[in-house]
């Protein structure tokens, strides 16, 4: 299996420009969650589906910040519009039961 | 609510020398345990994980845990580190009855020749 598969691997954009994460989990995975991971903060939770259904997104930090997941095989994360302060690594993880979670390579975002 | 603190922040060893990691977690509810490693520009992998059973748990690359109910502890070991274990290594909790996964903070694990 090619593992989770996220793009871009790099994004750097302007202030107030929107912004779409793109993930593609692991073939047979149910679960589906999406971090961010900055310096300051470290590796949050933002939002996680179970069956394409978002289960909790408690952790989206406001509305600019939107997910959906269409089907078993797609996610996405969209930001619009997007900040400086949104900079990070974002990353996606799949997981068959919602345990153990296996992460993609992650999406560096700059946003200037 | 859960939390996980990561009690040191770099831990700078030589090759071949044993190390400790070390993670506390606070939880009111029954959790799972899990210690993730995160090489530069990658994402994480999971080293090993304490679900039930033994309080020993082996994974992979020679690492191991203990998890310490009574000290709600999970410290990760080596025996003998090598060059290619520098890297950051994530302690992580998550409530048996969810699936909200606390991150630590991490732990930069340097190993010098």
């Amino acid at each position: 299996d090619a593992g989770v598969i996220q793009s871009p691997r790099h994004e750097v954009t302007e202030m107030g420009q929107e912004v779409t994460l793109r993930c593609k989990p692991i073939s047979g995975h149910d679960y589906l969650f999406w971090y961010r991971q900055t310096m300051m903060r470290g590796l949050e939770l933002l939002i996680y589906f179970n069956n394409n259904v978002p289960i909790d997104d408690s952790g989206m930090p406001e509305d600019r910040f939107s997910a959906k997941m269409p089907n078993a095989s797609f996610s996405t994360l969209k930001i619009q519009p997007s900040e400086p302060r949104d900079s990070a690594v974002y990353f996606c993880a799949s997981s068959p039961g919602g345990v153990e979670q296996f992460f993609g390579p992650g999406t560096r975002l700059t946003v200037l | 609510a859960q939390s996980v603190t990561q009690l040191d922040s770099q831990v700078p060893v030589f090759e071949e020398a044993p190390v400790e990691l070390r993670c506390n977690y606070s939880s009111s509810v029954s959790v799972y345990l899990f210690w993730y490693v995160q090489y530069p520009n990658q994402g994480l992998q999971l080293l090993l994980k304490y679900l039930s059973g033994s309080t020993l748990v082996k994974g992979i690359n020679g690492f191991e845990a203990e998890f310490n109910k009574s000290q709600t502890s999970f410290h990760l070991r080596k025996p003998s580190v090598h060059i290619s274990d520098t890297a950051e290594y994530f302690c992580a909790v998550t409530n048996t009855g969810g699936f909200k996964t606390i991150f630590g903070a991490g732990t930069r694990l340097f190993v010098k020749a």
